[in-house]
């Protein structure tokens, strides 16, 4: 399957200060890229669609001046945590589709965000 | 009512065992069906997908699709420890739509 390298893996950060997570297709273009948060023993709860160069589709109850998630080429997507607080630690993951037809969505490894 | 409904387990088997995942939709407009497998602190895997109603086999892994029941199974054969992990079943109204999640299954193979 195509690859997706999510990074940091983790990251602690002070509260008040933001963090970048990068997300990269490393084989293919990625025409559309989804942002996702966890919580333990929880599913993925989407957060946002980004198409390149357009900007990003939020879900309801998504702050997006909070978050703030840029895919200005069809490798690269970013999520930038914005003043983050202790209650932003969760574990974010990005996922990627080619758009050549297929439903198939690859994700990257993940990274946990916590928030001191 | 979640959109895609699973049982979060956990689910906890013997080595060898053939374990049964499942999961149930509402909306019958979706036409793609996945797995996938979440090992922890990790990404979510891709096992398979399925588009409408059938069965789909990769090894000892085989996904069913029934639309009219909007019903949706994992079978995994001879399970191993390895195995042990969440499995996520998911949708998809089209290839380009996103994807909607169940909450996850966890399964235990015992050695």
């Amino acid at each position: 399957g195509a690859v997706v390298s999510q990074h940091p893996s983790w990251v602690i950060c002070k509260s008040g200060t933001s963090v970048k997570i990068e997300c990269r297709s490393l084989d293919f273009q990625a025409t559309t890229m989804f942002w996702y948060r966890q919580f333990p023993k929880q599913s993925l709860m989407l957060m946002a669609t980004s198409n390149e160069g357009s900007k990003a589709t939020y879900e309801q109850g998504v702050e997006k001046d909070k978050f703030l998630i840029n895919h200005a080429s069809l490798t690269l997507s970013t999520l930038t945590v914005t003043s983050a607080h202790p209650e932003d630690s969760s574990f974010y993951i990005c996922s990627a589709t080619s758009g050549t037809g297929g439903p198939e969505a690859f994700f990257g490894q993940g990274t946990r965000l916590t928030v001191v | 009512q979640k959109e895609v409904e699973q049982d979060p387990g956990p689910l906890s088997v013997p080595e060898g065992a053939i374990v049964s995942l499942n999961c149930t939709y509402s909306n019958s407009a979706f036409q793609y069906f996945m797995w996938y497998r979440q090992y922890s602190r990790k990404g979510p895997e891709l096992l398979m997908y399925t588009y409408s109603s059938g069965n789909k086999e990769d090894g000892r892994f085989t996904a069913q699709v029934d639309k009219s029941s909007k019903y949706i199974s994992l079978f995994i054969r001879d399970s191993q420890p390895s195995d042990s992990a969440t499995y996520l079943c998911a949708t998809q109204m089209d290839s380009s739509y996103k994807l909607i999640f169940g909450s996850g299954t966890r399964l235990l193979v015992r050695p």
